[in-house]
């Protein structure tokens, strides 16, 4: 089975843009959960998406929001985005309590 | 408030030791525990999971000592490689519905394993 699939692997955005994320999860896993990974907060839970529908909500401001479509896939988008907002963003899908984690989105805002 | 707390944030182990790593949490709801590795450039990987009702797990070189009525769970690393040189990170999350869904981080351990 391929793995977690991340799109872009890189990007590059002003203070001020927003962003669009895209994950694609292992074929057959339903749940598909967005981390923060930055060095000084680790990896913090974003959201976690179900059957289209978010089930979980990590402490992220209302500019982080994602979706899930009928296949599974997800996307995550950042609005008015925060040098803060730097960070790679890790996408996983789970089959039960195990997650499978994609290779991230390097993000950088300048 | 830091809800699993690791330590330590570095290790340096020659090739064949042994890498003690801990982790204590605080929420008792939590569940499943599980280990994960990193290396750079890459997302983490599933090392090795455990769930309370044992306290000990063991899958090759790795191991899970898990201690309920401490709060407390390590990761030993038997006969330490160079290739296992990377980050670590410890996790929990809650079993109930939806829950199993959303880790915990500890703020992991960067293992260097010296030849």
């Amino acid at each position: 089975k391929a793995g977690v699939t991340q799109t872009p692997r890189y990007l590059i955005k002003t203070r001020g843009q927003q962003v669009t994320l895209s994950c694609s999860p292992i074929s057959g896993h339903r749940s598909v959960s967005w981390y923060q990974q930055t060095p000084g907060q680790g990896l913090q839970f974003l959201f976690e998406y179900f059957s289209e529908t978010q089930r979980n909500k990590g402490n992220f401001p209302g500019r982080f929001s994602g979706r899930q479509f009928s296949n599974s896939r997800s996307e995550m988008n950042v609005s008015t985005l925060e040098l803060g907002d730097s960070a790679l963003y890790l996408c996983a899908s789970s089959f039960g309590a195990t997650q499978y984690f994609g290779p991230g989105t390097r993000l950088l805002v300048l | 408030q830091q809800q699993v707390k690791q330590s330590p944030q570095s290790l340096i182990v020659q090739k064949g030791g042994i890498s003690i790593i801990n982790c204590a949490y605080e929420n008792t709801a939590f569940d499943y525990f599980p280990w994960y590795q990193q290396f750079p450039g890459k997302g983490p990987a599933l090392l090795i999971a455990i769930r309370p009702d044992v306290s000990e797990k063991k899958e090759g070189r790795f191991t899970i000592s898990f201690n309920k009525s401490a709060k407390q769970f390590s990761l030993h690393i038997m006969d330490s490689q160079p290739g296992d040189s990377a980050t670590y990170f410890c996790a929990a999350s809650k079993g109930s519905g939806g829950s199993n869904y959303k880790l915990t981080f500890g703020k992991g351990t960067l293992l260097t394993v010296n030849p």
